[in-house]
């Protein structure tokens, strides 16, 4: 799996947009991006994913760059209950996806 | 529909000693992982199955096993525990290679 980064710590303010930056610049064409998150103490959790277009669902919205090497999740309107860690992983579809693996994460802080 | 359901959620054991973590799924999920998370760190996959009877090592595989002998469980196994397996073990569900993933609520363990 292609490798991302992303910054180690943001914070945002209650009710604005959050959004968080990731990396990943060796993506091959049939990677896919997905945003998992993790709330203190819990597993992880779903958010999103998408291959090029930009997607959007109850949670969030993917915003993929044309080149497909970065992505940006936004939360448009952050509560405190969004603190979190959020994780961006590239995965293919077929063949050689078969490991999750997680990096280190943005920790977002929403502030009051 | 219980998802995916971890057991025992906390467990003290003493350095050498032995034990089973459980993990049970009802989504008729191919794909199962075990992740281990130290205190402030990210997730590490320890193993993982695309389905029954087959497994393979993950990123941090020293000191334990695992089996897949049915769709629905994937245990895994500490034979000699050492304070360096206390952590907190999640275990993780999907359909395919390139479907989200579920997580179980997680087992701390403690070694001492």
């Amino acid at each position: 799996d292609a490798k991302t980064t992303q910054p180690t710590s943001m914070d945002c303010a209650e009710g604005r947009a959050a959004n968080l930056p990731c990396n990943h610049s060796t993506i091959s064409g049939n990677e896919y991006v997905y945003w998992y998150r993790q709330i203190h103490s819990q597993g992880p959790q779903y958010i999103i994913h998408g291959l090029k277009n930009n997607e959007t669902n109850e949670m969030a919205s993917l915003i993929i760059t044309e080149d497909r090497k970065s992505s940006t999740l936004i939360l448009p309107h952050a509560t405190l209950r969004d603190t979190a860690v959020y994780y961006c992983i590239v995965r293919a579809p077929q063949g050689g996806s078969e490991k999750l693996v997680f990096g280190k994460g943005t920790k977002l802080t929403v502030n009051p | 529909n219980a998802g995916v359901t971890q057991t025992p959620k906390f467990r003290i054991l003493k350095i050498g000693q032995s034990m089973t973590l459980q993990c049970t799924q009802d989504m008729n999920h191919n794909y199962m992982y075990w992740y281990r998370q130290d205190p402030g760190m990210g997730l590490k996959l320890i193993y993982y199955s695309v389905g029954a009877g087959i497994t393979d090592k993950g990123e941090v595989p020293n000191g334990y096993n695992v089996s897949r002998s049915t769709t629905e469980d994937f245990p895994l196994r500490l034979e000699l525990a050492a304070p360096s397996q206390t952590s907190v073990y999640f275990c993780a569900t999907s359909r395919r290679g390139d479907t989200e993933a579920f997580f179980g609520q997680g087992t701390r363990l403690t070694v001492v």
